[in-house]
């Protein structure tokens, strides 16, 4: 069972169109963040959120973090195709000193 | 450049070759943890340290595998007797500061191992 579900796996859109990927589980964490990859490269830090409720913008990108801090979602306004990547989110449960990771959401930007 | 290296970038090897793979992270990663990912996924958890201790190591991370941090600098990660279920991406990364706050990870570029 994968403890960070992330939706959906695979999201394909035009440029200029906006779109929202979630991740969600059924446990608490005391920190989540977000992470984009590109092809043959490691994940680079987007944010990190930390208080239930919590909403951060990085430009175009707009971070929530879940009331029960439990889920997140990343909205993209206004898609580039610099935008295009491997969007991870990774959890830190309280007491432990490793992040899990989600599947990731592929998205693809088009001109 | 992240300032976390990894070497080689690429790997490929022959079933039953043993391979190493080597990190630097940058100087203030006290702690310094190894992921592997493959296709369609994302990182999975083998082992971390701080500073030279070996702290945790996951189930994925089986009797063929093995991790050193000597100097709690530069690290390695050296599998035995590779097998095809071993190809995947092998991901480091570090962390800086004190034991409180967020886990944030500096990643470097990854090695990617092919075992044909």
């Amino acid at each position: 069972t994968q403890l960070l579900e992330q939706s959906p796996q695979f999201l394909s859109i035009q440029e200029g169109e906006n779109l929202t990927v979630y991740c969600n589980s059924s446990s608490v964490f005391s920190s989540l963040q977000w992470y984009r990859q590109e092809p043959g490269e490691g994940p680079v830090l987007l944010v990190t959120v930390v208080t239930g409720g919590e909403v951060k913008k990085l430009k175009r990108l707009t971070f929530q973090f879940g009331d029960a801090r439990k889920d997140s979602s990343l909205h993209i306004t206004a898609a580039q195709p610099g935008d295009t990547g491997l969007y991870l989110c990774a959890g830190e449960l309280s007491g432990y000193s490793t992040l899990t990771f989600g599947k990731g959401t592929m998205l693809l930007v088009s001109p | 450049d992240t300032g976390v290296s990894q070497n080689p970038r690429h790997k490929i090897t022959k079933r039953g070759q043993n391979v190493t793979f080597r990190c630097d992270p940058i100087s203030e990663h006290n702690r310094l943890y190894w992921y592997r990912q493959t296709l369609g996924q994302g990182p999975e958890f083998l082992t971390y340290f701080q500073n030279e201790a070996q702290l945790e190591k996951s189930r994925l991370l089986s009797d063929r595998f093995s991790a050193e941090r000597p100097k709690g600098s530069f690290s390695t990660l050296e599998i035995q007797r590779t097998e095809q279920g071993d190809s995947a991406m092998y991901l480091c990364a570090g962390r800086t500061g004190s034991n409180s706050g967020a886990n944030v990870l500096t990643f470097g570029a990854g090695s990617r191992l092919t075992v044909l």
